[in-house]
């Protein structure tokens, strides 16, 4: 079975500043993909970012970024020039390639707050 | 365009009661789901519906029912609520292309208290 970890609960960071969020994984899949979602206060999940396992190069989305380091079995977070919106709780997620394709496995999330 | 919608936002029962979660995607998603978020937890999946007429289950379906109404419509049933049903319910529906496999769309969520 998949697991998902993300072994920082709450980070802070001020606002401009870059920080790096972690999450590693197990799997004895080859081919699977990778996920960040965020879920502001309001609630509603957003997806971050997304990569496939099988794509050496890192995703990124404007100032975010990825960081896959697939032997290592990691996929850390990176913000930059954080912004006050950018508090939230973002979750770590896994797909299998071959699985359902909603079936996500997702981490316990970490609580980021951005601070003026 | 609404996205996913889901009511009620809120809503308290006893234990035994029963009650259903609604569910609707203006889309034209293929793939409907419905997780819950516990305190100090990530998502698990409960059950979901790959296409209009196919239902299967999640990690935690256990004390739950599903219907797959309509392309639009994925409803989520509590025959018989229990404390450990209290939750945070979230809808989500997908496309099922290349590209996207995973990309979820959620709705705002529905707290469930079960007393």
């Amino acid at each position: 079975a998949q697991t998902v970890t993300q072994s920082q609960p709450e980070m802070s960071v001020q606002e401009a500043e870059t920080v790096t969020l972690s999450c590693t994984y197990d799997t004895s899949e080859n081919n699977y993909y990778l996920f960040w979602y965020k879920q502001p206060p309001s609630r509603q999940m957003i997806l971050v970012i997304r990569q496939e396992a099988y794509k050496q190069q890192n995703a990124t989305e404007n100032r975010f970024s990825v960081n896959f380091q697939k032997a290592a079995k990691s996929f850390s977070l990176k913000i930059s020039d954080s912004q006050l919106g950018d508090t939230a709780m973002y979750f770590c997620a896994f797909m299998k390639h071959g699985g359902s394709q909603g079936n996500l496995i997702f981490g316990k999330g970490t609580k980021l707050s951005v601070k003026p | 365009n609404a996205g996913v919608t889901q009511t009620p936002k809120f809503q308290v029962l006893k234990t035994g009661q029963s009650m259903t979660l609604q569910c609707a995607q203006d889309m034209n998603h293929n793939s409907m789901y419905w997780y819950r978020q516990d305190p100090g937890m990530g998502l698990r999946l409960i059950y979901y519906s790959a296409s209009e007429g196919t239902t299967d289950k999640g990690e935690v379906p256990n004390g739950y029912n599903v219907s797959r109404l309509n392309k639009r419509e994925f409803s989520l049933r509590l025959e018989s609520a229990a404390p450990s049903q209290t939750s945070v319910y979230f809808c989500a529906s997908s496309e099922a292309r290349a590209g996207l496999r995973g990309v979820l769309t959620f709705g705002a969520g529905s707290r469930l208290t079960v007393l």
